[in-house]
């Protein structure tokens, strides 16, 4: 079955601290894999997608990994900003599925403490 | 930029009722999708549409309708709401497939 799930459900850290958000996915075949900021009562936006030959993606300070072999994905996110409080959603798409089969993770909800 | 943008943002229903959430996008994108967010889930994709005149379900279709009749709009239908509707509805577009999903601000529904 195709899953995608992410750890941990909900994060605190302290402004200008550093944080890694965990993906793991059992989708296949892959086509990308995407992650999504979330601000609260707002639709998700996209921050990075990565496609099977990516290791690693950077926006700004929201940098991507991927490592296809073991099917796992981190988002680092550096210098936390209050602004960061947010939820992160890990997001698959698998290939060659049906139109529109992008497979959503429950997402990470952090919080960043002033 | 509009972007993509969702009417209306807040309903309440009793159930039975039908209402039409109206979704826009000024993107020029072929690609719409309507997904709901229920608490302690990922997003569901309820219908998409791969084009103008086209639509498709997805995962959670039943109790809802759709129509592309313009390439820019993309309506999601509930005929006779029920409680398990209540739900956050976002609407999507893309350009492409396998390209980033630009989302709307979402459309909170309560049913009661």
């Amino acid at each position: 079955k195709n899953q995608v799930e992410q750890s941990p459900q909900s994060l605190i850290i302290l402004e200008g601290k550093n944080c890694t958000l965990q993906c793991n996915y059992t989708v296949s075949p892959f086509s990308n894999l995407r992650w999504y900021k979330q601000d609260t009562g707002r639709g998700p936006v996209s921050l990075t997608i990565m496609t099977f030959s990516e290791n690693t993606k950077s926006n700004g300070r929201y940098t991507a990994t991927l490592d296809a072999d073991t099917k796992q994905s981190s988002l680092h996110i550096t210098a936390s900003q209050l602004s960061d409080s947010a939820s992160y959603i890990c997001v698959v798409r698998n290939y060659g599925g049906s139109q529109g089969n992008l497979i959503f993770g429950k997402g990470t909800k952090l919080s960043v403490k002033p | 930029n509009a972007g993509v943008t969702q009417t209306p943002k807040f309903r309440v229903l009793k159930t039975g009722q039908s209402m039409t959430l109206l979704c826009a996008q000024d993107m020029n994108h072929e690609y719409m999708y309507w997904y709901r967010q229920d608490p302690g889930m990922g997003l569901r994709l309820i219908h998409y549409s791969v084009g103008e005149g086209t639509t498709a379900k997805g995962e959670v279709p039943d109790g809802y309708n759709v129509s592309r009749l313009k390439k820019q709009n993309f309506l999601l239908g509930l005929e006779s709401a029920a409680p398990s509707q209540t739900s956050v509805y976002f609407c999507a577009s893309s350009y492409e497939e396998i390209t980033e999903a630009f989302f709307g601000q979402g459309t909170r529904l309560t049913v009661v």
